[in-house]
C-alpha cells in the first residue's frame, strides 16, 4: 500500500531532551515536506526537500532540523526542543516539487514538551 | 507570495442540509488550488483540486468546488452532507511554474449535526 509512516504517533518530552521523528515513504518520490499544524493557523511548512541531500527552509524552520540521505526517509530533528514546538506534526511526500503535484500527507505526531 | 483566506472557522449544519466551505487566495502569480480534509485523529486526505480547464471540479464523497478567477475565489460545496462528513477542511494554493510550496489557510471545521 502506497503510504507516508510517521514514528512515533505521540510523543511527550521534556524541555532540551533531543528527539527525532522519523518519515518513511514508499512511493519513491522524490519531493518531501514536513508541517506543523496550530490551532487557528493552519498547515505551516517548517522545511522541504526537493530530493536526496537537498532540503530548504520552509515558513517556520527555527528550531528544527531535517535531513535526506536517502530518497525514502526525511527525519525531523529537535536539537532542544522548547515548549512551543508542541504542535502536530505532519509529514508529506509527492512525485515532484511542482505545483501540480498531489501531496500525500502521514498520520501525524502529536508532540508535547513539557 | 501568496496567502488563502478561510472566512468560516466553524460551519454548523444539520445532516442532509448544503453546505458551502468559503475560500479566497491572494497571489501575484497563477496558481493551483486544493481542497483537503482531515478527518478526526488522522492525516489529510486530498478532496479535489484545480489544475486547468473547467472551473467546476467535482472531488471525493460528493463535493465539488468552482474557480472563479475574478473573485480570487475556490468555494467548497455539498448538496447535502452526512454526519460523516464531521471534519476539518483546509483550502490549499500552490504557484504554477517551477517548484513551490503548499500555502494552507486555516481551516473550517464542518459540524454535521443530526
Amino acid at each position: 500500500e502506497a503510504q507516508v509512516t510517521q514514528n512515533p504517533r505521540y510523543l511527550i518530552t521534556v524541555t532540551g531532551k533531543k528527539l527525532t521523528v522519523t518519515c518513511s515513504q514508499n512511493m519513491n518520490h522524490e519531493y518531501m515536506s514536513w508541517y506543523r499544524q496550530d490551532p487557528g493557523l493552519g498547515l505551516r511548512q517548517i522545511y522541504y526537500s526537493m530530493n536526496v541531500e537537498v532540503t530548504d527552509k520552509g515558513d517556520v524552520p527555527e528550531g528544527y532540523k531535517v535531513s535526506r540521505k536517502e530518497k525514502r526517509n526525511f527525519p525531523l530533528i529537535l536539537e532542544s526542543p522548547s515548549p512551543n514546538q508542541t504542535s502536530l506534526y505532519f509529514c508529506a511526500s509527492s512525485f515532484g516539487g511542482q505545483g501540480n503535484n498531489e501531496q500525500f500527507f502521514g498520520p501525524g505526531t502529536r508532540l508535547t514538551v513539557l | 507570495a501568496q496567502s488563502v483566506t478561510q472566512l468560516d472557522s466553524q460551519v454548523p449544519v444539520f445532516e442532509e442540509a448544503p453546505v458551502e466551505l468559503r475560500c479566497n487566495y491572494s497571489s501575484s502569480v497563477s496558481v493551483y488550488l486544493f481542497w483537503y480534509v482531515q478527518y478526526p485523529n488522522q492525516g489529510l486526505q486530498l478532496l479535489l483540486k484545480y489544475l486547468s480547464g473547467s472551473t467546476l471540479v467535482k472531488g471525493i464523497n460528493g463535493f465539488e468546488a468552482e474557480f472563479n478567477k475574478s473573485q480570487t475565489s475556490f468555494h467548497l460545496r455539498k448538496p447535502s452532507v452526512h454526519i460523516s462528513d464531521t471534519a476539518e477542511y483546509f483550502c490549499a494554493v500552490r504557484r504554477i511554474g517551477g517548484y513551490s510550496t503548499l500555502t494552507f489557510g486555516k481551516g473550517t471545521m464542518l459540524l454535521v449535526s443530526p
